[in-house]
């Protein structure tokens, strides 16, 4: 199947700081990415759906210039998290579908994941 | 509107018994069903998925769900649990005619298997 890199796995900034997770698509293009937040031992909350060369869509309620999102090419879209604080604390997860597969039946792709901790 | 609910947020079994974990969706269009696994600390990885051809599916590691129409449902089994298995899993709801085609998560079932 096909494969998402996420990076970094695991990441300790200090308050006030700028943090940046990174998201490939190894082995297929990848037109939308989505950007998804997920609490200890809750379900993925779906945050942004970011589009290569477009402006990110970002859900209600997320905060837009907190968490920017860039999706410079196919195959890759960042997240920054900025000016972190404690309550940013979270695991990040990004997923994707491979483009031109109809999206009703093509399922995602998932990136391992990113755990931010913000001291 | 749609939305998905997993019945148990916890489910514990023995090792070499069965496993269920009972999804219930509602779409006012024709859903596409799926069964993601997420083990601590990790992504989710597809175990298997329902999109309009047999309703029974069969996905990775023995794990096979059905989908049942008349009662809104997509229940995930396997007849024998391993330690392997213990992790969280989710069910995805994704309307096929809906613009966006947005998907809609259950809350997550954790399944503990005990030796």
């Amino acid at each position: 199947g096909a494969v998402v890199s996420q990076h970094p796995s695991w990441v300790i900034c200090k308050s006030g700081t700028s943090v940046k997770i990174e998201c490939r698509s190894l082995d297929f293009q990848a037109t939308t990415m989505f950007w998804y937040r997920q609490f200890p031992k809750q379900s993925l909350m779906l945050m942004a759906t970011s589009n290569e060369g477009s402006k990110a869509t970002y859900e209600q309620g997320v905060e837009k210039d907190k968490f920017l999102i860039n999706h410079a090419s196919l195959t890759l879209s960042t997240l920054t998290v900025t000016s972190a604080h404690p309550e940013d604390s979270s695991f990040y997860i990004c997923s994707s579908r491979v483009s031109g597969l109809q999206t009703y039946t093509g399922e995602l792709f998932f990136g391992e994941g990113s755990r931010l901790t913000v001291l | 509107a749609q939305s998905v609910t997993q019945l148990d947020s916890h489910v514990s079994v023995s090792e070499g018994t069965p496993v269920l974990l009972r999804c219930n969706y509602s779409s006012s269009y024709s859903p596409s069903l799926f069964w993601y696994v997420q083990h601590p600390n990790k992504g989710l990885q597809l175990l298997l998925k329902y999109t309009s051809a047999a309703t029974l599916v069969k996905g990775i590691n023995g794990f096979e769900a059905e989908f049942k129409k008349s009662e809104t449902s997509f229940h995930l089994t396997k007849p024998s649990a391993h330690m392997s298995d213990a992790a969280e899993y989710f069910c995805v709801v994704i309307p096929r005619e809906a613009a966006g085609n947005k998907l809609t998560f259950g809350g997550g079932t954790r399944v503990l298997v005990k030796p």
